[in-house]
């Protein structure tokens, strides 16, 4: 079975400033998906960038950026200029592509503040 | 265009009660699926649907059941509510299996059992 792992249940950043959340996976799979999703206290799931495993190249959204390395099986994802809206609880989330019917296996968590 | 609704977004329940929480989806999406959220913890799957008439437990199914009798609605229900069910329910959709647009997710029902 899959995992995913958040190590970090919580992260804090400056107005402005750069942070990194970090993600793990777990996977016997060579093909498949992962995301970011952001959850503000609204309790609202928000999907911030998604990385699909066969492209070497990195997500990037805007402020939002992913550093995917497969063969580590690691997924963090940087958040540039960071802004009092990204406050939220942040989670990875991985997707198999095969007959795992389209099951989203989720991380912890990172609750993310952000200070003026 | 709704996306997902679902319904109620708060609710109370007494042990040992049974209530349904109700989904729908006006995107004619395929996927169906039901996650609970225990407070500071990720998600969990309760139970998935692949399309009408197909339903199956996912990691955590046990007190619940579920039933895809069209591709917009898919209920959950609870049968003799228990404390261990407090939590936060999501329920979500998605096109396809393998697609990489994740999932659309409904905003969520807080169930509370006394």
């Amino acid at each position: 079975a899959q995992t995913v792992t958040q190590s970090q249940p919580e992260m804090s950043v400056q107005e402005a400033e750069t942070v990194t959340l970090s993600c793990t996976y777990d996977t016997s799979e060579s093909d498949y998906y992962l995301f970011w999703y952001k959850q503000p206290p609204s309790r609202q799931m928000i999907l911030v960038i998604r990385q699909e495993a066969y492209k070497q190249q990195n997500a990037t959204e805007n402020r939002f950026s992913v550093n995917f390395q497969k063969a580590a099986k690691s997924f963090s994802l940087k958040i540039s200029d960071s802004q009092l809206g990204d406050a939220a609880m942040y989670f990875c989330a991985y997707r198999g592509r095969g007959t795992s019917y389209g099951k989203l296996t989720f991380g912890q968590g990172t609750i993310l503040t952000v200070h003026p | 265009n709704a996306g997902v609704t679902q319904t109620p977004k708060f609710h109370i329940l007494k042990i040992g009660q049974s209530m349904t929480l109700q989904c729908t989806q006006d995107m004619n999406h395929n996927y169906m699926y039901w996650y609970r959220q225990d407070p500071g913890m990720g998600l969990k799957l309760i139970y998935y649907s692949v399309g009408a008439g197909i339903t199956d437990k996912g990691e955590v199914p046990n007190g619940y059941n579920v039933s895809r009798s069209t591709t917009e609605d898919f209920p959950l229900r609870l049968e003799l509510a228990a404390p261990s069910q407090t939590s936060v329910y999501f329920c979500a959709s998605s096109y396809s299996g393998g697609s990489n647009y994740g999932y659309t997710f409904g905003s969520g029902t807080r169930l509370t059992v006394v």
